[in-house]
């Protein structure tokens, strides 16, 4: 199945400064990586998400890179602010019968925005 | 279009009752996810849904966990005889579609065994 490592599990950063979060998954098959931020006390929400066709999408501070040789993913969020504090979880797909029944999930990055 | 709509938000149960969580799918979504996250951890699947059928089951525990999407009515998480370790969020999600191709998430439901 598939395993997905995220690092860093905390993460601080000074408000306006950019910060980075990296994911590696195992199985070359996945084409779907999402990206989730739960702020406490609430479900995890989708914030943007890349196929296997493209390497990099941006929806105006977030972007996400892919590099499918190396099987990894990263988070980009540029000029941060307070309310991006939260933990971010990124996704890859597995499952035994089409391989993207469901989502198996990092373990979290606790990012922290200093004011 | 209301999103994926869980219910109750919290729940307390003493040792040894019976939980039973409830989750709405999004309108038009008929493949349905139960997840859970103990504290501090991240997201473990559980069980994958679609009406009347149980299509992927191998992340619940082999005994007191029960799951079920009926034609009618909303997908059921059922856990018999709560024990401590069951306290944790259990989160459904929904797709249009296989949710390896993309999947909405409830606000989940916190379950509290004393």
């Amino acid at each position: 199945g598939e395993n997905v490592e995220q690092h860093p599990s905390t993460l601080s950063v000074q408000e306006g400064d950019s910060a980075v979060i990296k994911c590696t998954y195992s199985d070359s098959a996945s084409n779907y990586f999402p990206w989730y931020k739960q702020e406490l006390g609430k479900g995890p929400q989708l914030i943007i998400d890349i196929r296997s066709n493209v390497g990099e999408k941006k929806d105006q501070r977030i972007a996400v890179t892919l590099n499918k040789t190396a099987k990894h993913f990263s988070l980009h969020i540029t000029e941060t602010q307070p309310e991006d504090s939260a933990v971010y979880f990124c996704a890859a797909p597995s499952g035994t019968n089409f391989g993207n029944e469901k989502l198996t999930f990092g373990t979290g990055t606790r990012l922290t925005i200093i004011p | 279009n209301a999103g994926v709509m869980q219910n109750p938000r919290h729940l307390v149960r003493r040792r040894g009752q019976e939980a039973r969580l409830r989750c709405s799918p999004m309108k038009g979504h008929s493949h349905v996810y139960w997840y859970r996250q103990l504290p501090e951890e991240g997201l473990k699947f559980m069980v994958y849904l679609q009406k009347e059928n149980i299509i992927d089951e191998s992340g619940m525990p082999k005994e007191r966990f029960s799951a079920e999407f009926p034609k009618e009515g909303p997908s059921i998480l059922r856990i018999q005889q709560v024990v401590r370790g069951d306290s944790a969020a259990y989160f459904c999600a929904s797709s249009p579609i296989l949710i390896g191709q993309g999947g909405i998430f409830g606000s989940g439901t916190r379950l509290t065994v004393v």
